[in-house]
């Protein structure tokens, strides 16, 4: 059984240009939900793919974008980036988006210069 | 507007004492509330949670105490271990939603 894994651990970029990042979810899970955890911040949720749907999206504007393809791995979007979205991205797994089951990837983290 | 708040930003205890993690929220349609642990390089592990039809919650040395009146949960870890020093979020979620809304998280250092 393989957890959560995210790619790239790490990247730079700067302001204005587009960012792809990407999340294999646990075997068998079927939800993930993305996150961002601003330095000295908790996670803020960004929106969750159920069955390669979007399930909810919290309070990120649209250039925040993302997919769920069949294999239930996701990709996390940004166009246009500002200073702001440097933060940890994380992303988790769920079954049936349920809590419990939710496990986090170790994330990554975007500075934007 | 932060709906889900934890005030101390970090807690020292001693090894074999009881640490106390609190944290507050604001919005009453919150039903379900979740404690994770995180280590460094690591995501947030799932460690405890509890509905709003109990007022406790026991695993092994972890308990979750909820007291809905007052919106203030906390978790308290009896005895300490040096390997519980983490960051600690407290999460919060409406039963029919699929958003968690975290704090800002806990700071704690058990000390041998």
């Amino acid at each position: 059984e393989t957890g959560v894994t995210q790619s790239p651990t790490h990247l730079i970029k700067t302001r204005g240009q587009q960012v792809t990042l990407r999340c294999s979810s646990q075997s068998g899970h079927n939800t993930v939900s993305w996150y961002q955890q601003a330095l000295g911040q908790g996670p803020q949720f960004i929106f969750q793919y159920y069955r390669e749907e979007e399930n909810g999206r919290g309070n990120f504007p649209p250039r925040f974008s993302g997919l769920q393809f069949p294999n239930y791995s996701s990709e996390l979007n940004v166009n246009a980036l500002e200073l702001d979205d440097s933060a940890l991205y994380l992303c988790a797994s769920s079954l049936e988006a349920s809590w419990e089951t939710q496990y986090f990837g170790p994330g990554t983290r975007l500075l934007v210069l | 507007d932060q709906q889900v708040k934890q005030n101390s930003p970090s807690l020292s205890v001693q090894e074999g004492r009881i640490s106390i993690l609190n944290c507050d929220y604001t919005n009453s349609m919150f039903d379900y509330f979740l404690w994770y642990k995180k280590y460094p390089a690591e995501g947030p592990t799932f460690l405890i949670s509890i509905s709003s039809i109990k007022d406790k919650n026991e695993d092994g040395r972890f308990t979750v105490f909820l007291n809905k009146s007052a919106k203030h949960l906390s978790l308290h870890i009896v005895p300490s271990q040096p390997g519980d020093s983490a960051v600690y979020f407290c999460a919060a979620a409406k039963a029919a939603g699929n958003k968690l809304t975290f704090g800002g998280g806990t700071r704690v250092l058990v000390k041998p």
